[in-house]
């Protein structure tokens, strides 16, 4: 079936480091990716999306690229700050499934001044 | 603006109770979804609903049961609840996804912190 792994956490770095958090996904046919993200006490916010292979999604500074070819859709984003503190989840929607979604299990992001 | 709600930041239950949990959104969405977040587990699927009074099982159905009697609300019941059911409960709603567009982005609700004592 279809299904997201993400990389584990937790991750911790520096303000202004380089963020990248690795996510493949198992999906017969074409799934449109998402990325979401949780900050503390809330629920979780659309961050990007892609919906065919080798669309970028992109907001906030962060970036992930739809590899048909490695099955994959990394995070990533050049200089973090310490208000991106969050957990951030990989998503899938398979076309023609009723918008249901799989997630990974999310990857929480620590960022210290 | 989309916007889900729910009817309980934070609720605590006893063993044994009927718990109802609401959600509302107000963008005329079709689908709506149930979903339960543990730590390490991400995200876990317990019913959706296509439309009014429809409804699918997700993967973890066991313990629970919905209502969609409306449109725009979203019920969840734990008709007998138990200790294992502590969770955050997050509701989320979206329109069908085209085949032409692919899918569209869930809209999530800020969650209930269910606590079954």
């Amino acid at each position: 079936g279809d299904s997201v792994t993400q990389m584990e956490g937790p991750v911790t770095l520096s303000e202004e480091a380089f963020l990248t958090i690795n996510c493949t996904y198992t999906a017969t046919g074409y799934p449109s990716l998402f990325w979401y993200v949780q900050y503390p006490g809330e629920g979780l916010q659309l961050l990007l999306k892609a919906t065919k292979a080798d669309d970028k999604g992109s907001n906030k500074g962060f970036e992930a690229t739809y590899r048909k070819e490695t099955t994959s859709f990394h995070l990533e984003k050049g200089s973090v700050q310490v208000s991106d503190s969050a957990v951030y989840f990989c998503a899938l929607s398979a076309r023609g499934a009723g918008n249901q979604f799989y997630f990974g299990t999310g990857t929480s992001l620590t960022v210290i001044p | 603006d989309v916007k889900v709600t729910q009817s309980s930041r934070y609720l605590v239950k006893r063993t044994g109770e009927k718990v109802f949990l609401e959600c509302v959104q107000d963008m005329d969405h079709e689908n709506m979804f149930w979903y339960r977040q543990d730590p390490g587990l991400g995200l876990r699927l317990i019913y959706f609903s296509y439309d009014v009074k429809m409804k699918e099982k997700g993967d973890i159905p066991e313990g629970y049961s919905v209502s969609r009697e409306k449109k725009e609300r979203f019920s969840l019941i734990l008709e007998s609840a138990s200790t294992n059911q502590t969770s955050m409960y997050l509701c989320a709603s979206t329109s069908p996804g085209l085949a032409s567009r692919g899918a569209y982005e869930q809209y999530f609700g800020p969650g209930t912190r269910l606590t079954v004592t």
